[in-house]
């Protein structure tokens, strides 16, 4: 079974603070993502890594930056946290074209 | 670029009625389709994908079929349950690298007993 895990699970970040949410694949994927989950607006995709030490830009990277140090490690990093970050964000790895697997998702709260 | 719209929700039916979620998408590639299901507290998982033209996936009694002159793929289910209460999200990935989603805004759906 697929294991993908995320921490903290839960967050409260003061505005203008810096954020890191990690993201841990015991799947031996080489494929990595970051999403980001908004009523309104679905799953939206900030930044993905298909292989260690590289990253890209996903449709919405503005205001986030991404660190893929190891094959089973992707971190989210928001340098300067803002209100309109407010969301839940979820971690998937996937087998290069196969199905994505979902971790449980961090709940982040910007005050 | 690729973008996928689905029906607005939340969708409320009673258990044993039937379901039709709407999805349509455009884009200029060869997609596979997808549907994922998002219960309360978890991240989504697949229900099931379709990578070929006029194929039917299906999974868990619900099922769709990929309709290529129609560009859609609505979900459907002849009997629903309280337990399928949740998210429902289509997605289609092009045929280009890196394995990229492009998902709908999901499809909120609620059945009471």
């Amino acid at each position: 079974e697929a294991a993908v895990t995320q921490s903290p699970r839960s967050k409260v970040a003061v505005t203008g603070g810096k954020v890191t949410l990690s993201c841990h694949q015991t799947n031996n994927h080489d494929y990595m993502y970051w999403y980001r989950q908004d009523t309104g607006h679905g799953l939206r995709l900030i930044h993905y890594s298909y292989v260690a030490d590289s990253t890209e830009k996903g449709d919405i990277p503005d205001g986030y930056k991404a660190s893929r140090p190891s094959q089973e490690n992707f971190s989210l990093i928001l340098e300067l946290a803002s209100l309109s970050q407010t969301a839940v964000y979820f971690c998937a790895s996937s087998v290069d074209r196969y199905e994505q697997y979902f971790g449980p998702g961090t709940r982040l709260t910007v005050l | 670029g690729d973008s996928v719209t689905q029906t607005e929700g939340p969708v409320t039916l009673s258990e044993g009625t039937s379901l039709t979620v709407n999805c349509s998408y455009e884009t200029k590639q060869y997609p596979t389709l997808f549907w994922y299901v998002q219960y309360p507290g978890e991240g989504p998982q697949l229900l099931f994908k379709v990578p070929k033209a006029n194929e039917k996936g299906s999974n868990r009694g619900f099922e769709a079929t990929y309709n290529k002159e129609a560009t859609s793929f609505h979900l459907q289910k002849a009997s629903v349950q309280e337990s399928d209460s949740a998210v429902y999200y289509c997605a289609l990935r092009g045929d280009s690298g890196y394995n990229k989603l492009t998902f709908g805004k999901g499809t909120v759906l609620l059945v009471s007993p």
